[in-house]
């Protein structure tokens, strides 16, 4: 499968816990995006990877939140102290680097998080 | 802000009828301006975009509008099936990064 690929598929954790999400783009992808989806909502953009560089962190990204792409390969989402507010679907994207005419970005299944 | 509208509430249509869907934008002049598909639990699929100087752009049963002037976008699918029940979002490509802005997503169910 040459899609993009996360997982866990599905999460649930205990309030105050901390999470991790894994995210391996399509390989000739430089660029990966993490976006957060609650119900009834369009995807919301959270950061963006070109390679390994994070050029890119929304306001909605709080610091009980990291994400790293170490080797511009995988990248991991961490999320620290949940809370029941990041209950959401945490989507990863991957695109080719290009001119905004040519980003078709490239969505994998998503990790659905339940903070209880 | 940017901010982008599509209608919240369902779309209930006939099999065989052509099902449109509308996106309105404002505080953006986008150059590009994109469509996706999402089923229940899974991410969003690319369908079409469309740039500021195209009016129209089609693929097989899918057709898009972009009218600048009145910032709006429009979605059709011509002999809608039952398949084609989804969630349809619109999204434009903001800042540098070529990171995605989206409407909040119509659905769309094709009836028998």
């Amino acid at each position: 499968d040459t899609g993009v690929s996360q997982d866990p598929r599905h999460k649930i954790t205990k309030r105050g816990q901390n999470v991790t999400f894994r995210c391996d783009p399509i390989s000739e992808h430089n660029r990966l995006y993490w976006y957060r989806q609650t119900l009834g909502q369009g995807p919301e953009f959270l950061t963006y990877f070109q390679n390994e560089a994070q050029l890119e962190k929304s306001r909605l990204l709080s610091d009980r939140f990291s994400a790293e792409r170490p080797k511009g390969s995988f990248s991991t989402l961490e999320i620290q102290r949940t809370e029941q507010g990041d209950s959401a679907m945490y989507l990863c994207a991957s695109s080719l680097e290009g001119g905004p005419g040519n980003t078709e970005a490239f969505f994998g299944q998503g990790t659905r998080l339940t903070v209880v | 802000s940017q901010k982008i509208e599509q209608n919240s509430e369902a779309l209930n249509i006939q099999e065989g009828k052509t099902a449109t869907l509308t996106c309105n934008y404002t505080n953006y002049s986008p150059a590009y301006l994109q469509w996706y598909r999402q089923d229940p639990g899974r991410g969003p699929v690319f369908l079409l975009l469309i740039r500021e100087n195209e009016k129209e752009k089609r693929k097989e049963r899918l057709k898009v509008t972009f009218d600048t002037t009145l910032k709006q976008s429009l979605f059709h699918i011509t002999a809608s099936q039952p398949a084609d029940s989804a969630t349809y979002l619109c999204a434009f490509v903001t800042g540098g990064g070529n990171k995605l802005t989206f409407g909040t997503g119509t659905q769309l169910k094709v009836e028998l």
